[in-house]
């Protein structure tokens, strides 16, 4: 149990040009699902945390206009990345909490998607 | 800031138990103490968490300092699967990862 997928895994886009990463919970709800990015050979930032319903929270030093997200259902988030840039290449990883018990504090992390914008 | 400090590698040889510690002197009293692990290219899989109490589960021990700060992760059996990152994070649901441990196991 406790799946996470991501789609696309990979993604290759043109500078300009939008791209949408999906985020699913195949076996579980989750009211709160968080983005990470990862850039090479260096830990996960933490991007924002998306609340079902609500509008994300983002930390400090990301653009919420260049990074949208939506948490449209228990299941599903989505980010955008609107007008990507080559700096903006990196592996994007999403991860759901379960909606109750002792499990909230578990998170269960997709299995990334790799941007390249060129 | 991880509020971690975990030493940047270990190794181990193949099916000897593992320890993985992990030093967080500032921790609060409503922090847990998550661990997970890395393989190149993927998502973090969780690995186990706590409060105040050792735990077990399937995959690793916890041990829990009774001053709770510090903590030791143990893979009681490494395989060469268990090659991977291993992120020590205190908070709650929230996380907020560090460098890691890069554990290499020796077949």
């Amino acid at each position: 149990g406790a799946v996470v997928s991501q789609h696309p895994s990979w993604v290759i886009c043109k500078s300009g040009t939008s791209v949408k990463i999906e985020c699913r919970s195949l076996d579980f709800q989750a009211t709160t699902m968080f983005w990470y990015r990862q850039f090479p050979k260096q830990s996960l930032m933490l991007m924002a945390t998306s609340n079902e319903g609500s509008k994300a929270t983002y930390e400090q030093g990301v653009e919420k206009d260049k990074f949208l997200i939506n948490h449209a259902s228990l299941t599903l988030s989505t980010l955008t990345v609107t007008s990507a840039h080559p700096e903006d290449s990196s592996f994007y990883i999403c991860s759901a909490s379960p909606l109750s018990g002792r499990s909230t504090y578990e998170q269960y992390f997709g299995p990334g998607t790799r941007l390249t914008v060129t | 800031d991880a509020k971690t400090t975990q030493p940047n590698s270990m190794e181990s040889n193949e099916e000897e138990p593992v320890h993985l510690p992990c030093n967080h002197s500032t921790i609060s009293g409503t922090d847990y103490i998550h661990w997970y692990r890395q393989l190149p290219s993927q998502g973090p899989e969780y690995v186990i968490h706590g409060l105040t109490s050792n735990v077990n589960n399937r995959m690793a021990s916890l041990a829990i300092a009774e001053d709770r700060k510090s903590s030791t992760l143990i893979l009681h059996r490494a395989t060469l699967r268990d090659a991977a990152v291993y992120y020590c994070i205190r908070g709650s649901y929230q996380l907020t990862f560090g460098k890691g441990t890069k554990l290499s196991v020796i077949p």
